[in-house]
């Protein structure tokens, strides 16, 4: 069925760094543009990156600029998200979302949880 | 880009209508119509429920709708039911070329 599936989620140190992985299925990934997105606990959603459908655009929030690297393999119809110099306000579970092509999020992944603690 | 502005929480009987504000500037909401609405219940991935202001996706119930207004967005729920008990985020394209969320509203079905 059409579904996303993050992981590479876990407990990292401070200044440590984390590959987060999604794999969609069920639909053309190579068609959408997609996104990730976080929400640390007991907080509010928080839009963190995007990336088109070629990988020749992509945008970061200021939170995690310089910081990270988002990619995507359409052969392997996956998004990652690698994320470097982890600190604790990184804490959070990160979602994959794909755009429904006007900046909104159509379809999303369970998340996979990140912590960042030492 | 800091964070639209929602009302921390709502509620309202069932059967009633609520109405949920989303308040931002002329660089996010009031500039584009490029406003969506997530329902998230407790542990669940979000939900979409609105997008382009007004629009419902395929399979969404009626009693939710969207509107703008200036640089304030809108959600209303119609015929208000339990189910519809969840948090509720506002989400809107920005001049940054980015997206912005709202600060989140939690609606409580009395």
């Amino acid at each position: 069925q059409v579904q996303l599936v993050e992981s590479g989620g876990g407990l990292v140190k401070p200044g440590g760094s984390l590959r987060l992985s999604c794999a969609a299925s069920g639909f053309t990934f190579s068609d959408y543009y997609m996104n990730w997105i976080r929400q640390a606990p007991g907080k509010g959603l928080e839009w963190i990156s995007y990336i088109s459908k070629r990988g020749d655009l992509i945008y970061y929030a200021d939170s995690v600029k310089g910081r990270s690297t988002i990619s995507r393999d359409n052969t392997k119809n996956s998004l990652y998200l690698h994320m470097d110099s982890l600190r604790g306000e990184d804490t959070a579970v990160y979602y994959c979302a794909r755009d429904g092509a006007s900046w909104y999020f159509d379809l999303w992944g369970r998340g996979t949880l990140v912590t960042v603690s030492s | 880009q800091s964070a639209l502005t929602q009302p921390a929480s709502v509620s309202g009987s069932p059967g009633q209508s609520i109405t949920i504000s989303c308040t931002g500037t002329s660089s996010d909401i009031g500039g584009y119509n490029y406003v969506s609405w997530y329902q998230q219940h407790p542990g669940k991935a979000p939900k979409l429920m609105i997008y382009d202001v007004s629009n419902r996706p395929s399979g969404v119930s009626n009693r939710f709708s969207g509107s703008k207004s200036d640089n304030t967005a809108s959600l209303t729920i119609s015929g208000l039911q339990a189910e519809d008990e969840a948090d509720y985020y506002c989400c809107s394209y920005t001049s940054s070329t980015t997206p912005v969320f709202g600060t989140g509203t939690e609606v409580t079905v009395l």
